[in-house]
């Protein structure tokens, strides 16, 4: 499984756009990126995957360049309730048990938006 | 559409002991897996289900273990509990094929004392 790593802590104001990167150097050709989102005392919640270039959706966007060894997760104009823990994963779907993909989290990168 | 439903919400059990929780998922979803959350880490895998059998699991002993049952709901189990074993315990249900898209459930919140 690919290692990231991704900064422990971001503040932002609101309406500004955030930027996460995460890094991920010996990502496979076959790994996919994907982020969750958790909120205190509540489960993760699924954002946003890709492979590579870009990709959107109506919470976020998902940049991945060309070489994929990391990626950038943009949240526009940020609110207070975007406060959470934001997580990057790579997820290889080859291999031993293919089709059941387990999610490895790391400690990912704590957003606080301030007023 | 409910989403994924774990009971209890919280459990406080001596160490020991053993611990029962449940967790229905998403309606259609038939993958159910299993996370143990430590305060301030990120969800540990424990193990999945898929089709009533293990498919997948974690590095956890063999004291953590698990069911599904024909309507896709899941159990997991803790036998001889320590006190390291209080955490949140977190299920996920995803379609098999959409590897990367779980629904969590709020969790259940394990104190052992």
């Amino acid at each position: 499984l690919a290692k990231t790593t991704q900064p422990i802590s971001m503040d932002s104001y609101e309406g500004q756009e955030v930027n996460i990167t995460c890094s991920h150097n010996n990502i496979a050709t076959n790994d996919y990126i994907t982020w969750y989102q958790q909120f205190p005392s509540q489960g993760p919640r699924f954002i946003i995957q890709g492979y590579k270039t870009k990709v959107t959706n109506e919470v976020a966007s998902l940049f991945i360049p060309a070489d994929r060894k990391s990626s950038t997760l943009s949240l526009p104009r940020v609110s207070l309730s975007d406060t959470a823990v934001y997580y990057c994963l790579v997820l290889s779907p080859w291999g031993p048990g293919a089709g059941s993909y387990q999610l490895t989290f790391g400690k990912g990168t704590k957003l606080s938006v301030i007023p | 559409d409910a989403g994924v439903t774990q009971s209890p919400t919280h459990l406080i059990k001596t160490r020991g002991q053993q611990v029962t929780l449940r967790c229905s998922p998403k309606s259609g979803h038939d993958t159910v897996s299993w996370y143990q959350q430590a305060l301030g880490q990120g969800p540990q895998f424990i193990f999945q289900y898929y089709e009533e059998e293990e498919r997948q699991r974690g590095n956890f002993p063999d004291r953590f273990s698990g069911h599904q049952f024909p309507n896709y709901s899941s159990e997991l189990n803790v036998n001889a509990l320590l006190l390291g074993d209080s955490a949140l315990y977190l299920c996920a249900s995803s379609l098999s094929g959409r590897f990367y898209e779980q629904y969590f459930g709020p969790g259940t919140r394990l104190t052992v004392t």
